[in-house]
């Protein structure tokens, strides 16, 4: 079955150390997101792709970034980790045009100390 | 700025009662996904609609274009029903999705 998978599951970091997320997805979708979700803010869009080599940044994309090498992935890179970067981290995939619901992995608790 | 709002924000039902969650969107949002999160838990999508009624078991969700309203409803409520509702808009100008703030829903036995 066609899944999409986050590793890993729980991060604990220290702040200043460069963290990557992975993301990997097996429904061959175009579009890939990345969403962190905090208490009082709900879903908010970090980085997405509509496709290889393509990259976008979201509402909150400092501090963060993405690269899209093949459909499958998208990982997310924390430069140097702050502790306001604590959260947990949701990565989704939709097809392109046409079919727009969105896939959601099982979510990245980070914590940045 | 286009946005979803969402209604009520908590909800604290008996088992077995009719719910209702309510979804407001504005202009520029072409269809509706609603999702559910336990706590603690991922985040599992429920329905994407752009017209008309969709069910699956107890869920059924509509959605009124011209109103700019979309509800979910859950018949015969269960315990195992406890979680986070989310409405989200879909934006066809970018395949994004502008999020409610989710309604939190206890099903108590």
């Amino acid at each position: 079955d066609a899944e999409i998978t986050q590793s890993p599951r729980h991060k604990i970091t220290e702040t200043g150390r460069q963290v990557t997320l992975a993301c990997h997805q097996t429904w061959n979708h175009n579009n890939m997101f990345w969403y962190r979700q905090d208490l009082g803010h709900g879903l908010r869009l970090i980085h997405y792709s509509y496709g290889v080599q393509d990259t976008n940044k979201g509402e909150v994309s400092d501090g963060y970034s993405v690269s899209r090498s093949n459909t499958e992935d998208l990982p997310l890179t924390l430069e140097s980790a702050a502790s306001s970067q604590t959260s947990v981290y949701f990565c989704a995939s939709s097809e392109s045009a046409g079919s727009n619901e969105q896939f959601f992995g099982p979510g990245t608790r980070l914590t940045v100390l | 700025k286009n946005e979803v709002e969402q209604s009520p924000q908590n909800l604290t039902a008996q088992e077995g009662e009719f719910i209702t969650i309510n979804c407001s969107y504005s202009v520029g949002i072409s269809a509706l996904h609603w999702l559910q999160q336990h706590p603690g838990g991922g985040i599992v999508s429920l329905f994407m609609l752009s017209s008309g009624k969709k069910k699956h078991g107890r869920l059924i969700a509509t959605i009124n274009i011209q109103e700019k309203h979309s509800s979910l409803h859950i018949t015969a409520s269960h315990p195992r029903d406890s979680a986070v509702y989310i409405c989200a808009g879909y934006m066809d100008s970018n395949y994004q999705l502008i999020w409610g703030a989710g309604t939190k829903l206890i099903i108590k036995p």
